[in-house]
């Protein structure tokens, strides 16, 4: 499978805790995306990078958050001291366009968080 | 400002018969629009897209969407429902230019199919 990939798939967690989630992008595709996903809603963007570069960040995405994509490949999105409001489906995504008309973005399944 | 409203959260329908999933939005300016597809356990796969050219436009796996700018809706629809066509279904706007930060996800309409 050339997808994108994210690993882990389900990740349980205390309040307090530490969580990590990696994002392989497909090889080619310069820009990735991270969005989180909650219960009964579409999708809502964290960040997105062009290369190595983060370009853009939302509002949701607090000091406690941090994203990176050292070498341009894959990406991991760190959550420092989860809460449980934290709780969420986390999704990755690849493209290799620029704009939004030639934008096609490819999904990863997600990594969904649960924090007690 | 830019907003989507799925107007059904659930439909159900009778495979063979026809789908109609229901999109309104709000947008600043002419906007681009898209429907995306998530099937349990599956990343969100791109049905279709609207980008000022035609109006109907026809997507993936026999769907297709209709731009009615004077009723600011851009409806889903499909002639015969399949079995696999059960899934959750995304209604998506965005500034006509810029970059997938732009995106304006719906709530979601999970489509049912039933025998």
């Amino acid at each position: 499978d050339t997808g994108v990939s994210q690993d882990p798939r389900h990740k349980i967690t205390k309040r307090g805790q530490n969580v990590t989630f990696r994002c392989d992008p497909i090889s080619e595709h310069n820009r990735l995306y991270w969005y989180r996903q909650t219960l009964g809603q579409g999708p809502e963007f964290l960040t997105y990078f062009q290369n190595e570069a983060q370009l853009e960040k939302s509002r949701l995405l607090s000091d406690r958050f941090s994203a990176e994509r050292p070498k341009g490949s894959f990406s991991t999105l760190e959550i420092q001291r989860t809460e449980q409001g934290d709780s969420a489906m986390y999704l990755c995504a690849s493209t290799s366009r620029g704009g939004v008309q030639g934008e096609k973005l490819f999904f990863g399944s997600g990594t969904q968080l649960s924090v007690l | 400002a830019q907003s989507v409203t799925q107007l059904d959260s659930h439909v159900s329908v009778s495979e063979g018969t026809p789908v109609l999933l229901r999109c309104n939005y709000s947008s600043s300016y002419s906007p681009s629009l898209f429907w995306y597809v998530q099937h349990p356990n599956k990343g969100l796969q791109l049905l279709l897209k609207y980008t000022s050219a035609a109006t109907l436009v026809k997507g993936i796996n026999g769907f297709e969407a209709e731009f009615k700018k004077s009723e600011t809706s851009f409806h889903l629809t499909k002639p015969s429902a399949h079995m696999s066509d059960a899934a959750e279904y995304f209604c998506v706007v965005s500034e006509p230019t810029g970059t997938a930060s732009k995106l304006t996800f719906g709530t979601g309409t999970r489509l049912q199919v039933t025998l």
